[in-house]
This record gives C-alpha cells, structure tokens and sequence, in this order.
C-alpha cells in the first residue's frame, strides 16, 4: 500500500523556471491538499481540493496553481519560481469520514525545493 | 477562525523522563485535534487524533493527550522518554470536513542520553 507518494523529493530551480511537483495517493481519498514547510512556521496550506474538478485556495496560495482531474492525482505547479518559494513541500490525502471532520490526513515524504 | 499555539518551540528532556508538549488551541466549531511527528528529512506521521469521543486519547509508542474543553488545551505526554522519541511535533486543529487546517509552528524535542 504506497499511501501518498510525492516526485521528485528533491529539485533545484533558477528563478524564473516553472515546474510541477506530483502527488499520488491509491486511498481514494476525498480531500488532497498541499503544503509548504518553513523554519519555525510549521505547515501552511497552499491550495486544496474536496473532490476531482474541484480544488480551492488555502493561506499561502500566490505562484501556485492546482488542478484534480482524477480523485488519484493533485499536482502543484509553480509557475514563475522565485527564490521565497525555497521550501520543503508536502502533500496530504483525508478522507471525509462521518462528515463532522472525523478523519485524519496522510502526508507524502515531502519534496524538497530549492531556487537560486 | 481557528489557531493553535504550540507554547515551547524546544523541549529538553533525558531519556527516561517524563515528556509534555503543550498545545492550546481556539476554533468556532468543535474541533478535531491532531498530534504528528515528523522525523529528521521525513514526511509526518500520525502520533494521535480527538475527535469529540474520549476526552483522554491514547496514541502511539506511548503517547496519550488529554482534551480539555474547560482550558482549550490539547498536550502531549508520555511517561518516559526513549532517544527514537527525538523529532519535532505539530499539534493540529481541523474543523468540519478538514478544509480548514491549522498547524501550530512545531515543538523539537531532544532527548539526552
């Protein structure tokens, strides 16, 4: 059972370059979201997504799109990377459990991104 | 709204000793609270979650947490520290559906020999 798997787990950018970090989860998990890892700031959600076709900003959503076409895969694009983005990256799955947030999130082993 | 608010940014303890890391949290819904540790270049791994059922809830490799309502507070313990116990821990609120997501900034834990 893979869980949630992340690609690449590390990377290094020049400014300016756009690229796609991919996340995959074999759960049939409901909720996928990202988030990004900072020094003493703990994680902060970027964007996430309920369900396929649907996705929606989290706290820190500027310089990353999402898109989920399938309920599988929730890749975060950046799309002109700058060196404020230097981060480590995690991805999350959940499932909706009793509707009252009874649930717990799976995270993938992070990647961790560089731009110089 | 919703924050959590890890109160050590470090915690010292020697191997054998008693662990707590403390957590307070607000949220306008009734929450769900989750304790996660990651490990040195890992992902985050499930320590134990609340979820409106035992106010006392019991995790793994001997962690527990008490909710308590009446202090909004949310902490970690465990009886006696082993050296794999050395990670950093994130308390967590989560309201309906988990879209909203709070993290608190983490607690490192160092545990001496």
């Amino acid at each position: 059972n893979a869980g949630v798997t992340q690609t690449p787990k590390f990377q290094v950018l020049k400014t300016g370059q756009s690229m796609t970090l991919q996340c995959a989860q074999d759960m049939n998990h409901e909720y996928m979201s990202w988030y990004r890892q900072d020094p003493g700031m703990g994680l902060r959600l970027i964007h996430y997504s309920v369900g396929a076709g649907i996705t929606d900003q989290g706290e820190v959503p500027n310089g990353y799109n999402v898109s989920r076409s399938t309920t599988e895969d929730f890749p975060l694009r950046l799309l002109s990377a700058a060196p404020s983005q230097t981060s480590v990256y995690f991805c999350a799955s959940s499932y909706a459990g009793d509707g009252r947030g009874n649930t717990e999130a799976f995270f993938g082993q992070g990647t961790r991104l560089t731009v110089v | 709204a919703q924050s959590v608010t890890q109160l050590d940014s470090h915690v010292s303890v020697s191997e054998g000793t008693p662990v707590l890391l403390r957590c307070n949290y607000s949220s306008s819904y009734s929450p769900s609270l989750f304790w996660y540790v990651q490990h040195p270049n890992k992902g985050l791994q499930l320590l134990l979650k609340y979820t409106s059922a035992a106010t006392l809830v019991k995790g793994i490799n001997g962690f527990e947490a008490e909710f308590k309502k009446s202090e909004t507070s949310f902490h970690l313990t465990k009886p006696s520290a082993h050296m794999s116990d050395a990670a950093e821990y994130f308390c967590v609120v989560a309201s309906w559906g988990y879209q909203k997501v709070t993290f608190g900034t983490g607690t490192k834990l160092q545990v001496i020999p």
